[in-house]
């Protein structure tokens, strides 16, 4: 299985910071990377995928980068509503994998 | 409008089985690609099988033998049956739309429309 890492696991931030956060994958995957946001009690959310296309819909402070094996999600103001979990997942390989989550928290 | 929901959770002893279902609108499951995902109390994500427009399945090592992914084109929803059940299955299972695009590294896969998530507890 492809393991997924992400860093941190968790932040602490404020209205208006730029957040970056980052997912190593355990060999290449090439740009089969997607990136979930999470809110308590809600389905996970797609925000980018294919590693750097934006979602339909999801606001433009959201971007996402990376190739092989280091990615990386950033928001470049982070709003009121961002707080939240978000998830990055491999589709590369079978088992499809999940980073273990990173926290966005005031 | 595309939508997906789950139902068939419940409270169930260990060893037992359930069947979980996903009727999706707006978009047909015979031409599509569905995954289940689960999320334990407190923890991430895992993914649990997949059923291709094809018809090939795949699942999560710790649930193979155990559980199967299937469709009813008819009813244009997809289940999960999941026998043998154990404590460590206790979640709340999710069914997601995988949409794929054409990218430079090949065909990408996504997950781009969740349902609401079901839940399964599984205890004495």
């Amino acid at each position: 299985d492809i393991q997924m890492t992400q860093s941190p696991s968790s932040l602490s931030a404020s209205v208006g910071d730029r957040v970056t956060i980052t997912c190593r994958a355990g060999q290449t995957i090439s740009n089969f990377l997607n990136w979930y946001q999470q809110k308590p009690g809600k389905a996970p959310k797609l925000l980018i995928y294919a590693a750097s296309t934006l979602q339909g819909g999801v606001p433009s402070r959201f971007s996402g980068s990376g190739s092989g094996t280091d990615f990386t999600l950033a928001i470049s103001s982070l709003q009121p509503e961002d707080f939240a979990t978000y998830f990055c997942q491999q589709t590369y390989g079978m088992p499809q994998t999940f980073g273990q989550g990173t926290k966005v928290e005031i | 409008e595309v939508q997906l929901v789950e139902s068939g959770g419940d409270l169930v002893q260990p060893g037992g089985s359930l069947r979980l279902s996903c009727a999706v609108s707006g978009f047909t499951v015979s031409d599509n690609f569905i995954n289940w995902v689960r999320q334990a109390p407190g923890q991430g994500l895992e993914w649990v099988s997949i059923i291709y427009s094809g018809g090939s399945t795949y699942y999560t090592d710790p649930v193979k033998g155990r559980f199967t992914i299937s469709r009813d084109n008819s009813k244009n929803t997809v289940y999960l049956q999941m026998n043998s059940l154990r404590g460590e299955d206790t979640a709340v299972y999710y069914c997601a739309r995988v949409s794929r695009a054409v990218t430079m590294g090949g065909i990408s896969m996504y997950s781009d429309y969740w349902g609401q998530g079901t839940r399964v507890t599984v205890s004495s």
